[in-house]
C-alpha cells in the first residue's frame, strides 16, 4: 500500500535554530500534502496544505514565516520550523493523498517529535 | 462551517468488552467519512471508509455505520483487545472535487486487562 515516509522521527534542537522535517510519498505522486501539529492527548491540528509548485495554504493562526513549507516535487514536501522556541516543541505529522485513487485515504507519516531546549 | 464532533472524548473499558464511538458532522457536500486509528506517537492509519450510499462496513472487529440523513457515524469495536488502546479519529471529506478533510478531535480509548 501507499506509504508516506517522514524524517526525522525525532529531533532536539536549541532555541533559535531552525529544523527541517521531510515528508515523502514513496510509491505515489502527491500534488497535495498536509502538515499537522499535535500536542499530547490532543487531536491533530491542521497547520497548512502544501501544494506542489505553488505556495502553501496556511490555517488561521499559523505563522507562515515561522513554518516554511516547500513542495518542490510531486513526492516531497518539507516543513522548516525557523528560529525555534520551546513552545514549538510538539509532534508534527504530515499526510498525503493519492489523487490517482478514488476516495484515497490520507496516508500519514509516523510523525516527528520536536523538542526545543 | 464544516465541523466534525466526536464523542465520548475518552473511554475506558475492560478487555473483551464492546464499545461504540460516535461521530456527527456538518460537512457539505459530503464525499466520504473515514475512521482512523492513531497509536501513541505514530501517524493515524485508516480503518474504514464510508461513502454516501454505504450504511455499514466491517473490518475485522471494527464495524462502522453511516446515516447520511442524520449525518452521524459510529465505530463499534467488538471483543476489545489491549492493542485497541489508541485514539480514534473521524475524518469527513467534502465533495465537489476538493476532498478537503475535516478532522474530529478523536476519542481516546483505553482498554484495561
Amino acid at each position: 500500500g501507499a506509504v508516506v515516509s517522514q524524517h526525522p522521527s525525532w529531533v532536539i534542537c536549541k532555541s533559535g535554530t531552525s529544523v527541517k522535517i521531510e515528508c515523502r510519498s514513496l510509491d505515489f505522486q502527491a500534488t497535495t500534502m498536509f502538515w499537522y501539529r499535535q500536542f499530547p492527548k490532543q487531536s491533530l491540528m491542521l497547520m497548512a496544505t502544501s501544494n506542489e509548485g505553488s505556495k502553501a495554504t496556511y490555517e488561521q493562526g499559523v505563522e507562515k514565516d515561522k513554518f516554511l513549507i516547500n513542495h518542490a516535487s510531486l513526492t516531497l514536501s518539507t516543513l522548516t520550523v525557523t528560529s525555534a522556541h520551546p513552545e514549538d516543541s510538539s509532534f508534527y505529522i504530515c499526510s498525503a493523498r493519492d489523487f490517482g485513487e478514488l476516495f484515497s485515504p490520507l496516508h500519514f507519516g509516523n510523525g516527528t517529535r520536536l523538542t526545543v531546549t | 462551517k464544516n465541523q466534525v464532533e466526536q464523542s465520548p472524548q475518552s473511554l475506558i473499558i475492560l478487555e473483551g468488552k464492546n464499545c461504540t464511538l460516535q461521530c456527527n458532522y456538518t460537512v457539505s457536500p459530503f464525499s466520504n467519512l473515514r475512521w482512523y486509528k492513531q497509536d501513541t506517537g505514530r501517524g493515524p492509519v485508516s480503518l474504514t471508509i464510508m461513502t454516501f450510499s454505504e450504511n455499514t462496513k466491517s473490518n475485522g472487529r471494527y464495524t462502522a455505520t453511516l446515516d447520511a440523513d442524520t449525518k452521524q457515524s459510529s465505530l463499534h469495536i467488538t471483543a476489545s483487545q489491549l492493542s485497541d488502546s489508541a485514539s480514534y479519529i473521524c475524518v469527513v471529506s467534502a465533495g465537489g472535487g476538493s476532498y478537503i478533510p475535516t478532522f474530529g478531535r478523536g476519542t481516546s480509548l483505553i482498554v484495561h486487562p
